[in-house]
């Protein structure tokens, strides 16, 4: 069971323009929610994080917005730039110790920024 | 400070070969992850720590045991390997509680098994 659905697969953007990722989960029991950037040949590392107290979270150019009726959040990159090209994870945790606070990991969406 | 670090980054084993893989961390983080990546599907979390000397099983643990002896570090083992186990491994750790849930990453180790 997938509790994490991430989409696109892939995203072609031009520099410039606005790259958009989603995810959506099923587990209410979910309240934290970041966003993992992956450059080939390297490990992910967190780009930007948000709970559900929130609706948006802005840092720079990215920006998550966070939809917890509809249980969907989202990544923007605003003025893509060809050096954002890598691979995006969303991913989500429960709030518990007892969870152990483990992450829950989206499939991944590769975005290629043109120059 | 070298965060996390994986030993070794690149192998390849024959069918029934065993091996381990060794990660460290310097950050005195109380939890530790071991995830396989393969394409199209995301991280799985194959086993995890949540301090020293214990362990417990993820999302796909089957072929695969781990050792936490150390607090710095976790290794992961594969007894007899099979193709379905080429992979890349990463590491992970972070601090315990819920001040901070940021996972940190090692480099990690591209395995391939023929």
């Amino acid at each position: 069971q997938q509790q994490v659905k991430q989409s696109p697969q892939s995203l072609i953007v031009q520099k410039g323009g606005i790259s958009i990722i989603n995810c959506a989960y099923e587990n209410t029991a979910f309240d934290y929610f970041p966003w993992y950037q992956q450059f080939p040949g390297k490990g992910p590392a967190l780009l930007i994080a948000i709970r559900p107290d929130v609706s948006e979270k802005k840092e720079g150019r990215f920006t998550i917005s966070f939809n917890k009726s509809a249980k969907q959040f989202s990544l923007h990159i605003m003025d893509s730039q060809p050096g954002d090209s890598a691979t995006y994870f969303c991913a989500a945790s429960p709030n518990s110790g007892g969870s152990n606070y483990k992450l829950t990991f989206g499939k991944g969406t590769l975005l290629t920024v043109n120059p | 400070n070298a965060g996390v670090t994986q030993t070794p980054k690149f192998r390849v084993l024959k069918t029934g070969q065993s091996m381990t893989l060794l990660c460290a961390q310097d950050m005195n983080h109380e939890y530790m992850y071991w995830y396989r990546q393969d394409p199209g599907m995301g991280l799985r979390l194959i086993h995890y720590s949540v301090g020293e000397g214990t362990t417990a099983k993820g999302e796909v643990p089957d072929g695969y045991n781990v050792s936490r002896l150390k607090k710095q570090n976790f290794l992961l083992g594969l007894e007899s390997a099979a193709p379905s186990q080429t992979s890349v491994y990463f590491c992970a750790s972070r601090l315990t509680g819920a001040a901070s849930y940021e996972q940190y990453f090692g480099p990690g180790t591209r395995l391939t098994v023929t």
